[in-house]
């Protein structure tokens, strides 16, 4: 249980245009999703915590503009890249947390991840 | 800021032999404690944790002690397998008590394991 899908895994777009990316729980209701971002031999950099039905919290220097996210349902957060650059390039992973007992609540379960490339 | 350094990889073993991979953090106040380990293609998985000093976790044979005069949660396993090759991540969190977790994630680092 607990499976988290991020779609697409892999997008290529053109410097100006918008990439929406999907994270969604399968097996579970996701009141809260998080979104980070991965730079090459980085560590994970938390962008913004996503609430069902609220407006995202974003973390210092992330643009609210630029990474728009909807959590819309329980099963699913998006994340959309706007007006898109290179050096927005990178790889952004999700994850959900499972809501059932206080344990579990503080377990993040994590997508694959989308490889974003901007041409 | 809170923060965490990890070994830089790539770590290249043999099989059945003894890893250790370092981490050491940075925290204002008590932080949990985590190792999480991503197999290509696949999403991050939660390895074991400690929420406390002196806390052991552990699974799968993998261990890590919480130490808190030394800051550090070092990932150990006596004899590692080929398929224990993925990147390992180490974590903090110093949400758990609210019941909201926000993690700080080290660098990772690569195993590979080779027959």
């Amino acid at each position: 249980g607990a499976v988290v899908s991020q779609h697409p895994s892999w997008v290529i777009c053109k410097s100006g245009t918008s990439v929406k990316i999907e994270c969604r729980s399968l097996d579970f209701q996701a009141t809260t999703m998080f979104w980070y971002r991965q730079f090459p031999k980085q560590s994970l950099m938390l962008m913004a915590t996503s609430n069902e039905g609220s407006k995202a919290t974003y973390e210092q220097g992330v643009e609210k503009d630029k990474f728009l996210i909807n959590h819309a349902s329980l099963t699913l957060s998006t994340l959309t890249v706007t007006s898109a650059h290179p050096e927005d390039s990178s790889f952004y992973i999700c994850s959900a947390i499972h809501p059932s007992g206080w344990e579990a609540k503080n377990i993040q379960y994590f997508g694959a991840g989308t490889r974003l490339s901007v041409l | 800021g809170d923060s965490v350094t990890q070994m830089e990889g790539p770590v290249t073993l043999s099989e059945e032999a003894f890893l250790t991979i370092n981490c050491t953090y940075t925290a204002t106040g008590y932080p949990s404690l985590f190792w999480y380990v991503q197999y290509p293609g696949e999403g991050l998985q939660l390895l074991l944790k400690a929420t406390k000093a002196d806390d052991k976790g552990s699974n799968k044979g993998f261990e890590a002690t919480y130490r808190k005069e030394t800051t550090s949660f070092h990932l150990e396993k006596g004899s590692v397998q080929v398929s224990d090759s993925a990147v390992y991540f180490c974590a903090l969190s110093l949400g758990m008590n609210t019941g909201f977790q926000k993690l700080v994630f080290g660098t990772g680092t690569r195993l590979l394991v080779s027959p």
